[in-house]
């Protein structure tokens, strides 16, 4: 167990409609990242925010959006959904911000669209 | 941009053989380089990290790995496979500016183990 917890844990839905993926991160960690897995994409990053600001941004499209509350736990928003989005969806957390922290992922939301 | 290779999508080993995992990067600055594996149906888990000093690293589950600057590589291994390695190992680079930063996968290695 990494600390770090995501819900839900299953996700189905149709396309066109709108979900929201949370994350909590481990104790202590003010840095949040969110990681798209697919078959076809492999392990993408999304998107960093610490301490509730946004800090780097991957290929995250615009139908995407996140935020990072005051408490230091993050929500995924995905709208417009599409066939493609279908994915395992990973929240990390680290203690700080740069390169050489370490990452620790949680079990991930699978996002069904269909 | 930074990048890695990892040489074989799947490996197979016999249970008690060593294990080598190939991992190749390209960056522009002193990398920062992760060995993470994922069992199915869960998350990745951190095995072991390179950042600064001491070139062999070691991390969980008797795994390690050798950053060779001169190769460019970040292999892993162990020693002696057991059942229990069978997953995906994923090797990543940071990319780090210093107050922000990304990993960057690669397209992982499916380790199997037989008896």
């Amino acid at each position: 167990d990494s600390g770090v917890t995501q819900t839900p844990k299953h996700l189905i839905t149709a396309t066109g409609q709108r979900v929201t993926l949370r994350c909590s991160p481990r104790s202590g960690d003010l840095s949040v990242y969110w990681y798209q897995q697919s078959l076809d994409q492999g392990l993408q990053f999304l998107i960093q925010y610490y301490n509730g600001e946004e800090r780097a941004k991957g290929n995250i499209l615009e139908r995407f959006s996140a935020q990072q509350f005051p408490d230091l736990h993050s929500e995924l928003n995905l709208s417009s959904l599409e066939l493609g989005d279908s994915a395992l969806y990973f929240c990390a957390s680290s203690v700080g911000a740069g390169g050489s922290n370490e990452q620790y992922f949680g079990p991930g939301t699978r996002l069904t669209v269909t | 941009a930074q990048s890695v290779t990892q040489l074989g999508s799947h490996v197979s080993v016999s249970e008690g053989a060593l294990v080598l995992l190939r991992c190749n990067y390209s960056s522009s600055v002193p990398p920062y380089l992760f060995w993470y594996v994922q069992y199915p149906n869960q998350g990745l888990q951190l095995l072991l990290k390179y950042t600064t000093g001491a070139t062999l690293v070691k991390g969980i589950n008797g795994f390690e790995a050798e950053f060779k600057k001169s190769e460019t590589s970040f292999h892993l291994t162990k020693p002696s496979a057991h059942m229990s390695d069978a997953a995906e190992y994923f090797c990543a680079v940071s990319d780090d500016t210093g107050t922000a930063s990304k990993l960057t996968f690669g397209t992982g290695t499916r380790l199997q183990v037989t008896l």
